[in-house]
């Protein structure tokens, strides 16, 4: 069964300090997708990266990226420099490649993330 | 280009009523779907659909229903509030490309008391 882990609650720094949130995955499939979203303080859920099962290549877009380790199962979301406008929940999701699984997007609990001036 | 909107943004109810959370995307996306986010348990996915006529079950689906009978419109139907619906729904939408990036409405806040 699939399932997704985010150990971290709520996760306190200061500005300027990199932090980086965890995500736990279980699959059986070969062929799946990870994603991570993000939802600010206004409520709206906003995609950030999507990334597959095939690829383990780090991504890094401005401040953020994304450690992407099959061996551990794990999809982790680095954001450096935090600033007070990273303050929000971040979701980290999973969804299979099967003809009914790609439906079926699961989420993690969230991590919410307080960036303090 | 509006995205997802749903309505309303904010709803009350007494245990027994009746409503149904609108949904509608303009990106002629096949698939919908609606979504519970509680405290502590992240987003849960309630119904979703691959296309007008055709819907299916996701995690928590009792006490909800849908329909699709437009590509456009997916609206989620609460037969009978308890207060255990008392959350956050969210509509969201992506195309048919496998495991396309879902876009999401700006949720609503329903509380049954």
């Amino acid at each position: 069964a699939q399932k997704v882990t985010q150990a971290q609650t709520e996760i306190s720094v200061v500005e300027k300090e990199d932090v980086t949130l965890d995500c736990v995955y279980e699959t059986r499939d070969t062929t799946y997708y990870l994603f991570w979203y993000k939802q600010p303080p206004s409520g709206e859920l906003v995609f950030l990266i999507r990334r597959n099962s095939f690829d383990e290549q780090n991504e890094i877009s401005g401040r953020y990226s994304w450690n992407f380790q099959k061996s551990t199962s794990s999809f982790n979301f680095t954001i450096t420099a935090s600033q007070v406008v990273d303050s929000a929940v971040y979701f980290c999701a999973l969804s299979e490649a099967g003809a009914d699984s790609s439906y079926k997007l699961i989420f993690g609990s969230g991590t919410r993330l307080l960036v303090r001036p | 280009n509006a995205g997802v909107t749903q309505t309303p943004k904010f709803q009350v109810l007494k245990t027994g009523q009746s409503m149904t959370l609108q949904c509608a995307q303009d990106m002629n996306h096949e698939y919908m779907s609606w979504y519970r986010q509680d405290p502590g348990m992240g987003l849960r996915l309630i119904h979703y659909s691959v296309g007008a006529g055709i819907t299916d079950q996701g995690e928590v689906p009792n006490g909800y229903n849908v329909s699709r009978s437009t590509t456009e419109d997916f609206p989620l139907r609460l037969l009978s509030a308890a207060p255990s619906q008392t959350s956050v729904y969210f509509c969201a939408s992506r195309d048919s490309t496998g495991n396309s990036p879902l876009h999401f409405g700006n949720g609503t806040r329903l509380t049954v008391t």
